[in-house]
C-alpha cells in the first residue's frame, strides 16, 4: 500500500512569490494535516482538513491556505512568501478524524524563499 | 490546551546501553500519546501510541513506553540501543474534540557510540 507522497520534494522561491504545495493521502483516508517544521520553531501545526473541510487551523497568517478535493488530496498555498516561510512542510493523513486516529507522515517538500 | 516537553534536546548513549529519551505531558482531558521517530532528510514514522487501552505500550524496532498518569509521563525506552536508532526523537499529544492536531515536543536528538 502506498503512503502519503508530497510534491515537490523541493521548492525554491523568492520573498513575495506564490508557493504551491501537493499532498496525497493513503488510499482511503479522509482526513489530511499540515505541520511545518523550521529551524529552530519545531513541528508545528498549520492545518487540518477532513471531508473536503477546514476543521482547524493552527497560529499562522491567512496566507497560509490550503484545500483539501473530492479525492481527499490537499494542497497548501502560501502566498506572498517571507523568508521565515523557509521549512519543511509535512502532510499526514488519518483514515479517519479523531485524537486517537495514528497521523501517516509523508517525506515532506522542502521550501526554501531566497 | 495540551503541551509537551522533551528534556534533554540531544542524548548519547553507547551501543548496547539502555536508551531513555523523557516525555513529559500537560493536559486538560485524557490524551493520547504517540512517539515518532525522524530519520535524516526524512518525514516521521510512528514508534508507538498510547490510547489508554494499556498503561505499558510496545512499539516498533524494539522501543516501548509507558503512560505514568500520577507522573504526566510517557518516557521511551529500549534495552540495548542499536546503531540504527541513531535519529531525532519525538512525543506529541492529542487531545481530539474536534482539535485534532498532533502538539510536539521539541525533540531529542540520539546519538549513538560504537
Amino acid at each position: 500500500e502506498a503512503g502519503v507522497t508530497q510534491s515537490p520534494t523541493h521548492l525554491i522561491k523568492t520573498r513575495g512569490q506564490q508557493a504551491t504545495l501537493r499532498c496525497s493521502p493513503i488510499s482511503g483516508h479522509t482526513s489530511v494535516y499540515w505541520y511545518q517544521q523550521a529551524l529552530g520553531l519545531g513541528l508545528q501545526f498549520l492545518l487540518w482538513y477532513d471531508e473536503g473541510e477546514e476543521r482547524n487551523r493552527g497560529n499562522f497568517p491567512p496566507r497560509f491556505s490550503g484545500r483539501q478535493f473530492p479525492n481527499y488530496s490537499s494542497e497548501l498555498n502560501v502566498n506572498a512568501l517571507e523568508l521565515e516561510d523557509s521549512a519543511l512542510y509535512l502532510c499526514a493523513s488519518s483514515f479517519h478524524k479523531g485524537a486517537i486516529e495514528t497521523q501517516y507522515f509523508g517525506p515532506g517538500t522542502r521550501l526554501l524563499v531566497l | 490546551a495540551q503541551s509537551v516537553t522533551q528534556l534533554g534536546s540531544h542524548v548519547s548513549v553507547s551501543e548496547g546501553a539502555l536508551v531513555l529519551l523523557r516525555c513529559n505531558y500537560s493536559s486538560s482531558v485524557p490524551p493520547y500519546l504517540f512517539w515518532y521517530v525522524q530519520y535524516p532528510n526524512q518525514g516521521l514514522q510512528l514508534l508507538l501510541k498510547y490510547t489508554s487501552a494499556a498503561t505499558l505500550v510496545k512499539g516498533i524496532n524494539g522501543f516501548d513506553a509507558e503512560f505514568l498518569k500520577s507522573e504526566t509521563s510517557f518516557h521511551l525506552t529500549k534495552p540495548s540501543a542499536h546503531m540504527s536508532d541513531a535519529a531525532e526523537y519525538f512525543c506529541a499529544v492529542n487531545i481530539g474534540f474536534g482539535n485534532e492536531k498532533l502538539t510536539f515536543g521539541t525533540g531529542t536528538r540520539l546519538t549513538i557510540i560504537p
